[in-house]
């Protein structure tokens, strides 16, 4: 089963702290994204990968793709950084649509 | 950046009711839709596939008569649930795919169903 495994599910940081959060998946891939989702729902595309690094402001977003592995990264944290924080991939030879994990519940506390 | 209008944000209806849900792409021509459902503390998870001028493709376990996907042009899709029962409430979000383009990273709003 083609699956795609976050971590942590849960993490509460202070304001200004780096985050990490991790995103592990089973076979290749021809993409990987890190998607935003708020409170209310809406969800908004931070980066589309399919090697190396990404950097958009605070956020930078790396993958390996031998090890299967991508990251996500938050510098200088900030409370309006809380939201679930997506990893979702589109397999390589796979359905046309996207695989998600389950999501990291970052909360940045002031 | 290509924009994805997702209609309406949220809905209440009753058991026994049908929900038309629509996907517009504004600035750019969607050849794929895809229609996802997450549920509470899950996953989204894929629905179904849609694409400008043909049947949509379904995922397995997704009753394609219960959830009927029409997809008559390119900026435009739409998702029925007919005849909604309690277990449909849940959140639905379209995404869509430029004409040309190989990724799907654009995203409708979402649609919070609750069926009472």
């Amino acid at each position: 089963k083609n699956e795609v495994e976050q971590s942590p599910q849960n993490l509460t940081a202070q304001e200004g702290e780096f985050i990490t959060i991790n995103c592990s998946y089973s076979v290749g891939i021809s993409a990987l994204h890190w998607l935003q989702q708020h409170p209310g729902g809406g969800i908004v595309s931070l980066f589309m990968l399919s090697s190396g690094k990404k950097k958009h402001g605070r956020l930078i977003a790396t993958i390996n793709i031998q090890e299967k592995h991508s990251s996500l990264h938050i510098t200088a944290s900030h409370p309006r950084d809380s939201a679930v924080y997506i990893c979702a991939v589109r397999y390589r030879g796979g359905a046309d649509g996207l695989t998600f994990g389950k999501g990291t519940h970052l909360i940045i506390q002031p | 950046g290509a924009v994805v209008s997702q209609h309406p944000s949220r809905v209440i209806c009753k058991s026994g009711t049908s929900v038309k849900i629509e996907c517009r792409s504004l600035d750019f021509q969607a050849t794929t839709m895809f229609w996802y459902r997450q549920f509470p503390k899950q996953s989204l998870m894929l629905m179904a596939t849609s694409n400008e001028g043909s049947k949509a493709t379904y995922e397995q376990g997704v009753e394609k008569d219960k959830f009927l996907i029409n997809h008559a042009s390119l900026t435009l899709s739409t998702l029925t649930v007919t005849s909604a029962h309690p277990e449909d409430s849940s959140f639905y979000i379209c995404s869509a795919r430029e004409w040309g383009g190989t990724t799907e990273a654009f995203f409708g709003q979402g649609t919070r169903l609750t069926v009472v």
